[in-house]
């Protein structure tokens, strides 16, 4: 069965730091990859997504992610965080043609000002 | 606000009792999701419309449970003879229809059901 796998559960970093958080899934074919937000007290909110082409996505507020096929991985970066980045990070990721959307654990992000 | 709406936010239920829970999509999508979230964890698929047609469902999905979406708007997910368990984030979400399967979910924010 397909999974995703979020290996850092609680990041805590300094304003200005770097940011990158794994993500790797296990379905072999072809596949949508995501990258989903959640600002304390908020609803998820879409940060970045990749269906095809270059591999390297960039999306709001600074986000982008680089998709490996060969590692099964979707990593999500940042070069400089800020305070307002404080929230948690899930990866997801749906089959071609599949409608069952899955989430990693997430990713709990604290940036200290 | 045209983004997904749920209600209520808040439900706090005793065990054995029937909770309903609303959710309006974006009103464009026709297709309409269910997750569901516990603390520290990432949502959990739950079922998902197409339209009105019920299309998949999950194994966490048990005979407690039945969502319905009868004209294609709106839909309510009914958790009956709740149990402790069943305490979560119960999350909605819409997306528009994309015959190759790249459909961008939007969420709601959620109704959090807690079962005393």
């Amino acid at each position: 069965a397909q999974s995703v796998s979020q290996h850092n559960h609680h990041v805590i970093l300094s304003e200005a730091a770097s940011l990158e958080l794994g993500c790797n899934y296990s379905y072999g074919g072809t596949v949508n990859l995501f990258w989903y937000v959640q600002y304390p007290g908020q609803h998820l909110q879409l940060l970045l997504k990749y269906f095809s082409g270059d591999p390297l996505v960039k999306g709001i507020k600074g986000f982008e992610a680089e998709f490996i096929k060969s590692k099964f991985s979707f990593n999500l970066r940042k070069p400089s965080v800020q305070w307002s980045d404080t929230a948690e990070y899930f990866c997801a990721v749906s089959e071609y043609n599949n409608n069952d959307m899955r989430f990693g654990a997430g990713t709990r992000l604290t940036v200290k000002p | 606000d045209t983004g997904v709406s749920q209600d209520p936010r808040h439900k706090i239920t005793k065990r054995g009792q029937n909770v309903t829970f609303r959710c309006d999509p974006i009103s464009e999508h026709n297709r309409l999701y269910w997750y569901r979230q516990t603390l520290g964890q990432g949502p959990e698929f739950l079922t998902y419309f197409q339209n009105e047609a019920q299309l998949e469902k999950s194994r966490l999905l048990s005979d407690r449970f039945s969502a319905e979406r009868p004209k294609g708007s709106f839909s309510t997910l009914e958790i009956q003879r709740t149990e402790q368990g069943d305490s979560a984030m119960y999350l909605c979400a819409s997306s528009p229809t994309n015959t190759r399967g790249r459909n961008t979910i939007y969420f709601g924010e959620g109704s959090w059901l807690t079962v005393v």
